[in-house]
């Protein structure tokens, strides 16, 4: 079974820029695969980060955004900030109504 | 505005099953996909199905199919999530999320529901 892969850890510094990907196990990820991406913060629910691959959710800042690099989805922050430090997890839509979440990735801003 | 309310924490017996309920406001009920996510312990989220609202057809992730049941009340907009032969493994808190159509993301998430299951 195809599995969604996403890098475990990743640190940036205050102000950077730093670009988390999002791939698979077998194939390359497209569009119609429908990307999103996730915020998560310890003890708090998800919050909607990027949608439809590049589609920034209401309220979310310009500094978040996402793309298709290669033969990944991929978000990219810009300007990273100390409340940016979070899980970041993507959700790929597999087709027949089923969906399927990255292992996540741990950033740290330090 | 959009709201998703689900029931309260629950203990439950390995064997047993529990039923987890997420109510909406602010939107029509039978327009949003409903989707459930979980998150053990530590570790990350992972889907567990959707329900469309409008007819109550579901789809569920391979892991859960033959444990996993969700259902609706369009009557009071709460739609409902039961898992059977619970394990400690199954300990976690359980999330709904709402899909605006065929959107193919979660737009609204709901506070979560932590199910323990310990003997």
């Amino acid at each position: 079974q195809t599995v969604v892969t996403q890098e475990p850890s990743f640190s940036v510094s205050p102000g950077g820029t730093v670009t988390l990907t999002c791939g698979l196990s077998s194939g390359s990820v497209s569009t119609t695969y429908y990307p999103s991406w996730y915020q998560q913060t310890p003890g708090q629910a998800p919050r909607t980060l990027i949608y439809n691959t590049n589609t920034r959710s209401s309220g979310v800042p310009d500094r978040f955004s996402g793309s298709i690099l290669g033969n990944k989805a991929a978000l990219t922050i810009t300007g990273a900030q100390a409340d940016d430090e979070s899980d970041y997890y993507c959700v790929m839509y597999m087709g027949s109504g089923i969906y399927m979440f990255g292992g996540g990735t741990k950033l740290t801003v330090l | 505005q959009v709201q998703l309310v689900q029931s309260g924490a629950e203990v439950k017996k390995p064997g047993a099953s529990v039923k987890v309920s997420c109510k909406a406001s602010g939107y029509t009920f039978t327009t949003y996909n409903m989707h459930w996510v979980r998150q053990a312990p530590g570790q990350g989220l992972e889907w567990m199905g959707i329900i469309n609202p409008n007819g109550g057809d579901t789809s569920y992730a391979q892991k859960f199919r033959g444990r996993v049941s969700m259902t609706r009340d369009t009557s009071t907009s709460t739609v409902y999530m039961e898992l059977s032969r619970l394990t400690s493994e199954d300990t976690a808190v359980y999330y709904c999320a709402s899909e605006k159509g065929a959107t193919y993301y979660f737009e609204y998430w709901g506070q979560g529901t932590l199910v323990t299951v310990s003997s």
